[in-house]
């Protein structure tokens, strides 16, 4: 069974700088995997979705990559701002009809 | 614009009582799921329908009802013998098993009163 684990669970940086956020995951063999957004009290918004044949996607200042065979991926948010605080949440699609196996969440802040 | 609706935005539910959260989309999605988030556990898969007339459980199916009926709705019934329905419910949809991505509704917040 599908295993996806975030690190760090909580995340607190000065506006400006650049941070990773990690993803890993235990089955190599997804089918995608997506990064979503979660402000509190809200939906998930989609980010970015990376194919199992795709290296990274770039979406203005964020940018993720995916390397199957370490099963991992990160998300590089670039010259961070106040508005990027939020849940930041990783899920693996296996292609199944079961859906998305989710990560437990980044919960990044922002210094202003 | 297409997207997923849910709707309450908030229910409040007594000891004993059933009650629907609504789930609708315009997306043309063949596919529907419903998940529940609690505090530090993430999201975990209640129920999931490939097609009309058909869902399968998820992990926590224990305590809830979903029905099928038209391919742009998914409600989700939670039920009496759920013991601990309090928690964020978040509908979702998607195509192609996935393949584009999967789009996620604004959630409804369930509290037991």
């Amino acid at each position: 069974k599908q295993e996806v684990t975030q690190i760090p669970a909580a995340l607190s940086v000065p506006e400006g700088e650049n941070l990773v956020l990690n993803c890993s995951f235990t089955d190599s063999a997804i089918y995608n995997l997506q990064w979503f957004r979660q402000d509190p009290g809200k939906g998930l918004t989609s980010l970015l979705l990376i194919q199992s044949s795709q290296r990274e996607q770039t979406s203005g200042r964020l940018n993720a990559s995916l390397d199957k065979s370490s099963g991992r991926s990160t998300l590089y948010i670039a010259a961070s701002q106040p508005g990027d605080s939020a849940t930041y949440l990783c899920a693996a699609g296996g292609g199944g009809a079961d859906g998305l196996t989710f990560g437990k969440g980044t919960h990044l802040i922002i210094q202003p | 614009d297409g997207g997923i609706t849910q709707s309450p935005k908030y229910l409040f539910r007594k000891e004993g009582q059933n009650v629907t959260l609504s789930c609708e989309q315009n997306l043309n999605h063949d596919a529907m799921y419903w998940y529940r988030q609690d505090p530090g556990q993430g999201l975990r898969l209640i129920y999931y329908s490939q097609i009309v007339n058909d869902f399968q459980k998820g992990d926590i199916a224990e305590g809830y009802s979903v029905s099928r009926e038209k391919k742009e709705s998914f409600p989700l019934t939670v039920t009496s013998a759920q013991k601990n329905p309090t928690a964020f419910y978040l509908c979702a949809s998607s195509s192609d098993l996935g393949g584009y991505g999967y789009t996620f509704g604004s959630g409804t917040r369930l509290t037991v009163v």
